[in-house]
C-alpha cells in the first residue's frame, strides 16, 4: 500500500494563531488528496478534497478562508488552520486514494492539533 | 447524502470469543467497503476493503461481508485477543466520489 506522512504529528499553538500540517504521498504522485477531521470520541468526517492545480473543494460547513489548502505538488498538500481558536482542537488526517481500480484510501499518521 | 451506522458503539467481550461488528449505510450505490482498525490517538489501519461486486473477503482472523442491496456488512473477529482492541471504523465510498463517509465507530475492548 501507500505510504503517506504527516508532519507535524502533534502541535500545540495560542489562540489566534495559524498552524500548517503537511500531507505527503511518499512512493506515488497523487492528483487528489483527502482532508479529515475527527473530533474527539467522534468519527471522520470530511473536510475537504485538495486537487493538485486547482482550488480545493470544501465540504457544507467547512470554512474555506479558515481552512486554507494548497496542493503545490503531485506528492504535497497542505492544510493551514488560520487563526485557529480552541474549538479548531482536533485530530487531522489526511487520505491518498490508489492508484487502482478499488479506490483504496491509504491514511496518514494525523495531526494532533491542541489551540490553548 | 450517505450516511452509515455502526451497531454497537461499544463492546466488552472475554478473549477467544469470536465477535461480530454491524455496519449499515444509506445509499446502496457504493464503490467499495472499508475495515478500520484506530487505536487511542492513533491514526487508521486498513483491515479489510471490499468492492461493490464482491461479497466478502478475509484476512487471517478477520471476515467483512457485504449485503449491497440491503446497505448492510459485518466484520466477524474469530478468536479474540486483547490486541484486538481498538475502535474499529466502517467507511464506504460513493460511485464517482473518492472520499470515504464513515461510521461513528464500534470500540472494543478484549479482556484477558
Amino acid at each position: 500500500g501507500a505510504v503517506v506522512s504527516q508532519h507535524p504529528s502533534r502541535v500545540i499553538c495560542k489562540s489566534g494563531t495559524s498552524v500548517k500540517i503537511e500531507c505527503r504521498s511518499l512512493d506515488f504522485q497523487a492528483t487528489t488528496m483527502f482532508w479529515y477531521r475527527q473530533f474527539p470520541k467522534q468519527s471522520l468526517m470530511l473536510m475537504a478534497t485538495s486537487n493538485e492545480g486547482s482550488k480545493a473543494t470544501y465540504e457544507q460547513g467547512v470554512e474555506k478562508d479558515k481552512f486554507l489548502i494548497n496542493h503545490a505538488s503531485l506528492t504535497l498538500s497542505t492544510l493551514t488552520v488560520t487563526s485557529a481558536h480552541p474549538e479548531d482542537s482536533s485530530f487531522y488526517i489526511c487520505s491518498v486514494p490508489g492508484l487502482g481500480l478499488y479506490n483504496e484510501q491509504f491514511f496518514g499518521p494525523g495531526t494532533r492539533l491542541t489551540v490553548l | 447524502k450517505q450516511e452509515v451506522t455502526q451497531i454497537p458503539a461499544a463492546l466488552s467481550v472475554p478473549e477467544g470469543e469470536n465477535l461480530v461488528l454491524n455496519c449499515s449505510f444509506t445509499d446502496s450505490a457504493i464503490y467499495n467497503l472499508q475495515w478500520f482498525r484506530q487505536d487511542p490517538g492513533k491514526g487508521l489501519t486498513s483491515l479489510l476493503l471490499i468492492q461493490s461486486s464482491q461479497r466478502e473477503q478475509t484476512s487471517g482472523r478477520l471476515n467483512a461481508s457485504l449485503d449491497k442491496s440491503s446497505g448492510r456488512s459485518t466484520l466477524y473477529i474469530a478468536a479474540s485477543q486483547p490486541g484486538d482492541s481498538a475502535t474499529y471504523l466502517c467507511a464506504v465510498s460513493d460511485t464517482g466520489r473518492r472520499a470515504l463517509t464513515f461510521g461513528s465507530g464500534t470500540r472494543l475492548q478484549v479482556q484477558p
